[in-house]
């Protein structure tokens, strides 16, 4: 079966506790991206990566970083986490023609 | 910078109607279109994608693109109750080696009322 997993699916962590929230796919897309999802904003991309060791920074990549060592994962990190960063994660991946891109579940993330 | 917009509704239509929903986008490099739902606090599902200009139909659902226009619409029929839900219109920019993800308008909440 298709899949994108992310992990945690829950998370509530304090102000500058270092996480990472990991991504994996089963379906040997070349492409994987992050989103984060607010009320009022939408989705929005924080970072893409187009295959291994390629990563470029999205429309809000301030506060994240990303690596791609692997095709099948993409993990989201965040050195120090403040509160505007809580907020619903996605990740996503795609073949390379990028017609149908699957996204995780979600990643629920609260920064107190 | 690439802008995708929708009414954010909400948009109330009647069990069986026509659902109309419209998006407008800035980029005029932009070459693929696609519609997904989204239930709250889930994944988004894609319904459809376009690349050309004219009607794409899929069972209930006809996407609609004018590129002259830099507009997409999205037509549902049969409205159903289980169509409730929030529709995200996003476009596909390629450039150099490739797809540099999706630009999401901020979705319009749809609710079929029975």
């Amino acid at each position: 079966e298709a899949q994108v997993t992310q992990n945690p699916r829950y998370l509530i962590t304090v102000t500058g506790k270092k996480l990472t929230v990991t991504c994996s796919q089963n379906m040997n897309h070349e492409y994987m991206s992050w989103y984060r999802q607010d009320p009022g904003l939408g989705l929005r991309q924080i970072y893409y990566s187009m295959n291994v060791e390629v990563t470029d920074k999205g429309d809000v990549p301030e506060g994240y970083k990303v690596s791609r060592k692997e095709k099948r994962n993409f993990p989201l990190i965040l050195e120090s986490p403040s509160p505007n960063q809580t907020s619903l994660y996605f990740c996503a991946s795609s073949g390379y023609a990028g017609n149908t891109i699957y996204f995780g579940e979600g990643s629920w993330l609260t920064v107190v | 910078q690439k802008e995708v917009e929708q009414n954010s509704g909400p948009l109330s239509v009647p069990e069986g109607a026509i659902a109309s929903l419209n998006c407008t986008y800035s980029d005029r490099g932009s070459q693929s279109f696609f519609w997904y739902r989204q239930y709250s606090g889930k994944s988004p599902e894609l319904i459809m994608f376009i690349y050309s200009n004219g009607d794409k139909e899929d069972g209930r659902f006809t996407a609609q693109l004018n590129k002259a226009s830099q507009y997409v619409s999205l037509l549902i029929r049969d409205s159903q109750p289980s169509d409730s839900a929030t529709y995200l219109c996003a476009v596909k920019v390629y450039s150099g080696g490739g797809a540099d993800g999706l630009t999401f308008g901020k979705g319009t909440h749809l609710i079929i009322q029975p």
